[in-house]
This record gives structure tokens, C-alpha cells and sequence, in this order.
């Protein structure tokens, strides 16, 4: 099925490790992004891609990285994790509309 | 600073009956608006959308309605069934690109 993939499902850090979390779309999208989703304060979004080779910071970048590795691949880095980024991260690519992946619930210890 | 609110965090509905979700923005630039429905331990999808040039927007039992001047956004979908039981998230953006969510409200549909 076209769409957004996300990988992992699920996963379980301790301070201080660091983690990638992998987006692929097959929509041909230029656009794609990173949210957090957190009780009470909706999607907040830490970085997009406006194209390949570009990336841009958004309203929560500080504690991660990202790499628009190719049109299809945008990639969400954690150096170091801390239990504030415990949170569901939705990547999604856009044309005139988001198309989401299913979603990665990050715990960290 | 939330530049997309939706102040009720849940809505209780009779199925049959009416649901209206509310969504309120503070920027008179954004130009196009979505709402999106998320189940449980599934991505966000699309919903609906309205550009700033209308002021309604009707998909079968969905119908968004855009308020300018009152920078005011809401959802209606009639009737109401148990299988929209959901959050939704009314998002707007400028140009398209950058997209501000609302924190969302938790529909319940009591059969």
C-alpha cells in the first residue's frame, strides 16, 4: 500500500543511548516532516524537509537530528535520549495534505 | 505560543445526533485548513480540508465550516456514528507547507 512507513513500532532507550528512527514515503512527496505527539499538546513538529537535500528546524529541534537521506527517506537521530523525549513520533510527507505514518512509541528510561 | 487551539479536550455525542468539534487559530495568514482523525495507535489521517477562499466544505457526513473573521473553524458530521469515535485535529497552514496542529478533542459516540 502507498504511504508513509515508520520504523520502529516501539522502543525502549536509557538515558543517554542513541537511536534512528527510519520514514520512508512512496507518494513521490517533496515535503516531509517529524512530530512528537504529547498528552495535552498535540502534534508539536521538530524538523521537516521542505526537499531532498534540505532540511529545516521546527518548533522542537533541540535534542534531535535529522538527514533527508534521499526524496523517499527522512530520518530522525537521537544522540543522546533523555526521558523528556519519551513521546509517539509521527513522520508524514506532504502534498497539500499530511499522509502519516502509523508511528513510533519512544520510551526512554 | 499554540497558534491552533481546540479547547474542548472531549465531546460526549449520542449516535444519530449531531457532532460539532470547535478549532480557533490566532494567524489571519494561514490559507488552508485540515482536519484530521487518530485512532489509537494509528497515524493521523486525513479527513477534510478547506481553503481560506471558502467558507464550507461537505463530504458525505463531514462539513467543515471556516469563519474569517472570526478565525474560527469547526467540524460537523451528522449523524453521528459509533465508528467516529476518535481525537481530531484541526490543522492550519500558510502556503501549504508548515502545517500547526491543534492539541485535539477525544469524540465519544455512545451507541
Amino acid at each position: 500500500n502507498a504511504g508513509v512507513t515508520q520504523t520502529p513500532k516501539f522502543q525502549v532507550l536509557k538515558t543517554g543511548q542513541s537511536m534512528t528512527l527510519q520514514c520512508a514515503q512512496d507518494m513521490n512527496h517533496n515535503s516531509m516532516y517529524w512530530y512528537r505527539q504529547d498528552p495535552g499538546m498535540g502534534l508539536r513538529l521538530i524538523y521537516y524537509s521542505a526537499s531532498e537535500g534540505t532540511t529545516d528546524k521546527g518548533e522542537v529541534p533541540n535534542g534531535y537530528n535529522v538527514s533527508r537521506l534521499n526524496k523517499r527517506e527522512f530520518s530522525l537521530r537521537l544522540e543522546s535520549a533523555a526521558p523528556s523525549q519519551t513521546s509517539v513520533y509521527f513522520c508524514a510527507s506532504n502534498n497539500y495534505g499530511y499522509t502519516f505514518g502509523s508511528g513510533t512509541r519512544l520510551t526512554v528510561v | 505560543d499554540q497558534q491552533v487551539k481546540q479547547n474542548s479536550p472531549s465531546l460526549s455525542v449520542q449516535e444519530g445526533r449531531i457532532s460539532i468539534l470547535n478549532c480557533d487559530y490566532t494567524n489571519s495568514m494561514f490559507d488552508y485548513f485540515l482536519w484530521y482523525k487518530k485512532y489509537p495507535a494509528e497515524g493521523p489521517t486525513f479527513l477534510i480540508s478547506i481553503s481560506s477562499i471558502k467558507d464550507k466544505n461537505e463530504d458525505g457526513r463531514f462539513t467543515v465550516f471556516l469563519n474569517k473573521s472570526a478565525k474560527h473553524l469547526s467540524l460537523h458530521i451528522v449523524p453521528s456514528q459509533p465508528g467516529d469515535s476518535a481525537v481530531y485535529f484541526c490543522a492550519a497552514a500558510l502556503e501549504g507547507n508548515q502545517f500547526y496542529f491543534g492539541t485535539g478533542t477525544s469524540l465519544t459516540v455512545i451507541p
